[in-house]
């Protein structure tokens, strides 16, 4: 299985700061077409899951332009410009190339 | 966007079957991938597996001989049934699509499923 190793597994943020999370895949999630299958999700406190960013850096609808994805191959980076009190939550990349999808450990965000 | 809704028995004895079902709502389940998802308490999400509308299936190898997904269309659901459980299958199951089978931007609101005499 790909294995999808984030770091830092949590970080704590001042308002309006930016933050950022690594992610890496041991095996390359680029697809011959040209798209990395690489995604982030946020779980919110209780809540499910939900997709901020597909395909390495689309912003999945409804997403805040505060939120970008990059990156590339096994390298991952999940930035996000100005934290707001409602980013708390864990973050998970996820890569959808290889069967089984995977997901990182979690990145649990929280705030200053 | 669809919604999704998860439904089945909170509580399921050891070496039983977990059996739940994703009812789908505001779109239609026809033409598109339908994946199950799981969470145990504190940890990190798994992908279960997906069940495509016309039946064809493909299942994570590490619950492949335990598992089995279904979808009745007429209905607008699918199923999961999960057999010889023990308390490592006690989870939060979500049920999920997307526009891509890999891609997971409808989630259900999650259950939690209990393995426990």
């Amino acid at each position: 299985d790909v294995v999808m190793t984030q770091t830092p597994l949590s970080l704590s943020v001042t308002p309006g700061q930016p933050a950022s999370i690594s992610c890496k895949s041991s095996q390359s999630l680029l697809h011959s077409d040209g798209k990395t299958f690489l995604y982030w999700y946020l779980q919110k406190p209780g809540q499910s899951p939900q997709l901020l960013i597909y395909e390495l850096s689309s912003r999945f609808s409804g997403v805040s332009d505060r939120f970008s994805g990059s990156g590339s191959g096994t390298d991952f980076t999940l930035r996000i410009s100005r934290v707001e009190p409602d980013d708390v939550g864990v973050y998970y990349c996820s890569q959808g190339i290889h069967l089984p999808y995977t997901f990182g450990q979690g990145t649990k965000l929280e705030i200053k | 966007q669809v919604q999704l809704q998860e439904s089945g028995p909170g509580l399921v004895k050891p070496s039983e079957t977990l059996s739940l079902t994703c009812s789908v709502s505001g779109g239609s389940i026809s033409g598109y991938y339908w994946s199950w998802l799981r969470q145990p308490p504190g940890k990190g999400l798994e992908w279960i597996g997906y069940v495509y509308s016309n039946g064809y299936i493909n299942y994570n190898p590490s619950l492949k001989n335990r598992v089995t997904m279904s979808v009745d269309t007429s209905k607008n659901e699918f199923s999961l049934n999960l057999n010889s459980v023990t308390a490592a299958d006690t989870a939060v199951y979500f049920c999920a699509t997307g526009l891509l089978v890999q891609e997971f931007g409808s989630w259900g609101q999650g259950t939690l499923v209990t393995v426990s005499s």
